[in-house]
């Protein structure tokens, strides 16, 4: 079993939609919680970063962990035609350790 | 924000050459940094982990004899593709360890001919 698993998609959704986007984890020592934006051959973009259960709201994103369901969600609310991406979850137990779990990505567009 | 950056964006070399991989950190220092390859449509996959002042940790199955990392300075790390061949052409991204996870450059595309 993976460490971390993100459904790859890809997802096609019309402009304006809220978006939903997961991951699901096996390590409960997993603490800190990222979500990344990746375009196209470029390098990826953090765009969220949160510490154990809860939500976390930045503009348009909310980034939420349920830590005894293992689950963590990021929603896009009035979805873009710009947020069309490839969006990595990444997870670390610590804030100063090296040992990142990434997703393999999931591939979102939004139809204008 | 914290800025990465990486140089060259894209590179074509001849077999059997060598290739550098400049990763700096603009406006803070990086203890660790860190080397990816990214395949299309692929998820990263971990090269490396370089720590100022020592040597990398390389992950299994990356020849580190292949893929030397130095990481002279708090803002410099740099990869260097020894003799290329065209199965190292590729997507290199590195990326900095900072209290907020990590920070991404915006990667090197090698392609080795």
């Amino acid at each position: 079993q993976k460490e971390v698993e993100q459904d790859p998609g890809p997802l096609s959704v019309p402009e304006g939609a809220i978006v939903s986007l997961n991951c699901t984890y096996s390590n409960s020592a997993f603490q800190y919680f990222m979500w990344y934006r990746q375009y196209s051959r470029k390098g990826p973009e953090l765009l969220m970063y949160t510490y154990s259960s809860g939500n976390k709201e930045d503009g348009r994103f909310t980034a939420q962990v349920d830590k005894s369901s293992k689950y963590i969600s990021l929603f896009i609310r009035d979805s873009q035609p710009s947020d069309s991406a490839t969006y990595l979850c990444a997870m670390t137990p610590t804030n100063t350790g090296n040992q990142f779990y990434f997703g393999t990505g999931t591939s979102l567009t939004v139809i204008p | 924000g914290a800025v990465v950056s990486q140089h060259p964006s894209r590179v074509i070399c001849k077999s059997g050459t060598s290739v550098k991989i400049e990763c700096r950190s603009l406006d803070f220092q990086a203890t660790t940094m860190f080397w990816y390859r990214q395949f299309p449509k692929k998820s990263l996959m971990l090269m490396a982990t370089s720590n100022e002042g020592s040597k990398a940790t390389y992950e299994q199955g990356v020849e580190k004899d292949k893929f030397l990392i130095n990481h002279a300075s708090l803002t410099l790390s740099t990869l260097t593709v020894t003799s290329a061949h065209p199965e190292d052409s590729s997507f290199y991204i590195c990326s900095a360890r900072l209290a907020g996870g990590q920070h991404f450059g915006p990667g090197t595309r090698l392609t080795v001919t």
